[in-house]
């Protein structure tokens, strides 16, 4: 049972626009949620994070904005960069429950010149 | 600082061998995991030392043992692994809780033959 959706296994945007990232999740304990990009043969980097008392983080390019009562984040990068093409998880946990951190599946998102 | 370090890069080895993997951090974090990621997947749980005790095993087999001499060290020992163990592994850490910010190291890209 996949708690954390990330249901666009890939997404192509023009350099300069936005790109939205999606992500659902099922837990309703989740209460903090994180994204890493991740290039091949790297390890995944932490980009920005968002607790549940929020329903928006910024930080530069990247903005998360959280919908608790859809279950719903989604991750804008805007500008788009070509440094920005690489895979994006999105991942949730329970701050201060027993369980780990789990992952989603990933996008893959291309920028394109 | 959010670096955490993984050597070696890259590691080829036959089924019979032994081999360790090493991982380090001195960002004061008192929680170290080992990811396995195969390609397109996301990363999976392996193990998670918390205060330097281990206390997450995601059942794991045997051939693979973690080891944890001190807080800012992890090794993930090898031995007489299968081909289909052939994977990125990765480490991470993080302050306290397994449920905080992860920060990745770069991985060690394995290859059993």
């Amino acid at each position: 049972d996949q708690q954390v959706k990330q249901n666009s296994p890939s997404l192509s945007v023009q350099e300069g626009r936005i790109s939205i990232l999606n992500c659902d999740y099922t837990n309703s304990m989740f209460d903090y949620f994180l994204w890493y990009k991740k290039y091949p043969a790297e390890g995944p980097t932490f980009l920005i994070s968002i607790s549940s008392i929020k329903d928006k983080n910024e930080d530069g390019r990247f903005t998360v904005f959280l919908n608790k009562s859809a279950k719903h984040l989604s991750l804008h990068i805007v500008p788009s960069q070509p440094g920005d093409s690489a895979v994006y998880f999105c991942a949730a946990s329970a701050l201060g429950g027993d369980d780990k951190i789990i992952f989603g599946k990933g996008t893959r998102l291309h920028i394109l010149p | 600082d959010t670096e955490v370090t993984q050597t070696p890069k890259h590691l080829v080895m036959g089924m019979t061998n032994k081999k360790s993997l090493k991982c380090e951090q001195h960002m004061g974090h008192r929680a170290m995991y080992w990811y396995k990621q195969k390609a397109k997947k996301p990363p999976e749980l392996m193990f998670v030392y918390s205060y330097e005790k281990l206390s997450i095993n995601e059942s794991v087999p045997s051939r693979f043992s973690p080891e944890c001499p001190n807080s800012s060290l992890l090794n993930l020992h090898l031995h007489a692994l299968q081909p289909e163990d052939s994977a990125l592994y990765l480490c991470a850490s993080s302050q306290g809780g397994l449920q905080e910010t992860q920060y990745f190291g770069p991985g060690t890209r394995l290859l059993v033959l």
